[in-house]
């Protein structure tokens, strides 16, 4: 199985920058996702992080340490529209072969405030 | 537009009845799956299928079932609804490197 961890809950400033942290456990681990989800809405994707190293997208950049099992995403400039939950997701092929599984952590409120 | 659609979007029942929410991709996606999602629990994987007439179980399959007899189409049956079952819905399809979602169904089963 797999254990994913994120805070709960965070708040930050309107114009300053917030890191969410995400760690993982897995055995067959085949990369990891982040998602922005607005209340009452569906997911979209952010991000996408297989190999080592930060993928940057704009004002959000994502950071993956394979050996460490642990990822962080960086929103920078935040906006007020940036409230919302971040969902840090993880694809391993742990259900037989050909099969990769999405599992998602439980997610991170983050709350911009001005 | 490229999209995952699914109907009802709201749906309030009783216990017992039969129920089915539908969820379709136009993206020609092989793998489609359905979640439940929770308040401090996150989003579950209920079922998930990897191509026409092949589905396995996720982690809370207990009280659904799924078909797939097309590509494009994926409905999720309750036969009998319980309370528990209560909560929002996502269907999603998808490629190797990125997932999309449905509106979401929000169901209440009373």
């Amino acid at each position: 199985g797999q254990n994913i961890d994120q805070p709960t809950e965070m708040t930050a400033t309107e114009g300053a920058i917030v890191q969410i942290n995400c760690t993982y456990q897995t055995s067959g681990f085949n990369g990891l996702f982040w998602y922005q989800q607005h209340a009452g809405e569906a997911p979209t994707f952010l991000s996408y992080n297989v190999l080592d190293g930060l993928e940057e997208k704009g004002r959000f950049s994502s950071f993956l340490s394979r050996s460490k099992g642990y990822s962080y995403l960086l929103l920078k400039e935040l906006q007020m529209k940036d409230s919302a939950s971040y969902l840090c997701a993880v694809r391993d092929r742990t259900r037989g072969a050909g099969s990769y599984q999405l599992t998602f952590g439980k997610g991170t409120k983050l709350s911009v405030i001005p | 537009e490229a999209q995952v659609t699914q109907n009802p979007r709201y749906l309030i029942t009783v216990t017992g009845k039969k129920l089915t929410v539908t969820c379709s991709q136009n993206m020609n996606h092989e793998y489609m799956s359905w979640y439940r999602q929770d308040p401090g629990l996150g989003l579950r994987q209920i079922y998930y299928s990897m191509n026409v007439e092949v589905t396995d179980k996720g982690d809370v399959p207990e009280g659904y079932k799924v078909s797939r007899k097309e590509k494009r189409n994926f409905p999720l049956i309750l036969e009998s609804p319980s309370p528990n079952q209560t909560s929002l819905y996502f269907c999603a399809s998808r490629t190797p490197y990125e997932q999309y979602f449905g509106p979401g169904t929000r169901l209440t089963v009373t």
